[in-house]
């Protein structure tokens, strides 16, 4: 596709529920990010894919949070039991290889989606 | 601790004036600084990527600097445009370590009035 596109952009559910967001990368991209961004702050990390495994997945900040990329392309990111403080914009961005070291592989983010448990 | 912080938390300018953003860091060993640009409701775009070995770096009226030996950058916006009016998110990419090895800033937010 043209660039990392995002669904759903709005997702409004209630405490206890069960969320799923979905991520398309570009196409080709190895390499696949999921960020929580909350009002006035930076992204902040979650998991890293590289390929179908997922390289890092060190900024999960419990076991209701889990990603999948089966294919290696998509990615859905899935939240057990919500809670209010999940409330936030989950971005997912894709890079080519995945290789950041060198400063050659840009990330592609999208447009986010923005998350409100009520 | 890996950390890049950023200055000022957030910045009013008149359209046509210039800025400076700064931003620094803790990341070791350092590989390489990245600018992007986020408009509200968008996800964050890049701007510019500097290496160790580069100390500026241009992208229109975006101009980024770097001090490897100091751990500081900062981003010079010229002739400011309503347009440029978004966060703008300091990034540092180290070696080794996970995350594919980025380190993001809070981000200065920057209102450009008419």
């Amino acid at each position: 596709g043209a660039g990392v596109s995002q669904t759903p952009s709005n997702k409004v559910t209630e405490k206890g529920k069960y969320v799923e967001l979905r991520c398309d990368p570009i196409s080709g991209h190895t390499a696949l990010y999921w960020y929580r961004q909350s009002l006035g702050q930076g992204p902040e990390f979650l998991i890293y894919f590289q390929g179908t495994g997922a390289a890092d997945d060190s900024g999960l900040p419990n076991d209701r949070f889990f990603a999948v990329r089966p294919e290696g392309s998509v990615s859905t990111l899935k939240i057990q039991r919500t809670e209010r403080g999940d409330s936030a914009v989950y971005l997912c961005a894709s890079s080519l290889t995945g290789v950041q070291a060198f400063g050659t592989d840009t990330q592609y983010f999208g447009p986010g989606t923005r998350l409100t448990v009520l | 601790k890996n950390q890049v912080e950023q200055s000022p938390q957030s910045l009013i300018i008149l359209e046509g004036k210039n800025c400076t953003l700064q931003c620094n860091y803790t990341v070791s060993p350092f590989s390489n600084l990245r600018w992007y640009k986020q408009d509200t409701g968008r996800g964050p775009v890049s701007l510019t990527i500097m290496t160790f070995s580069e100390n500026t770096k241009s992208n229109g009226r975006y101009t980024a600097t770097l001090d490897a030996d100091t751990k500081q950058s900062s981003l010079h916006i010229t002739a400011s445009q309503l347009s440029d009016s978004a966060s703008y998110i300091c990034v540092v990419a180290g070696y080794g370590g996970s995350q594919g090895n980025l380190i993001f800033g809070k981000g200065t937010k920057l209102s450009v009035k008419p």
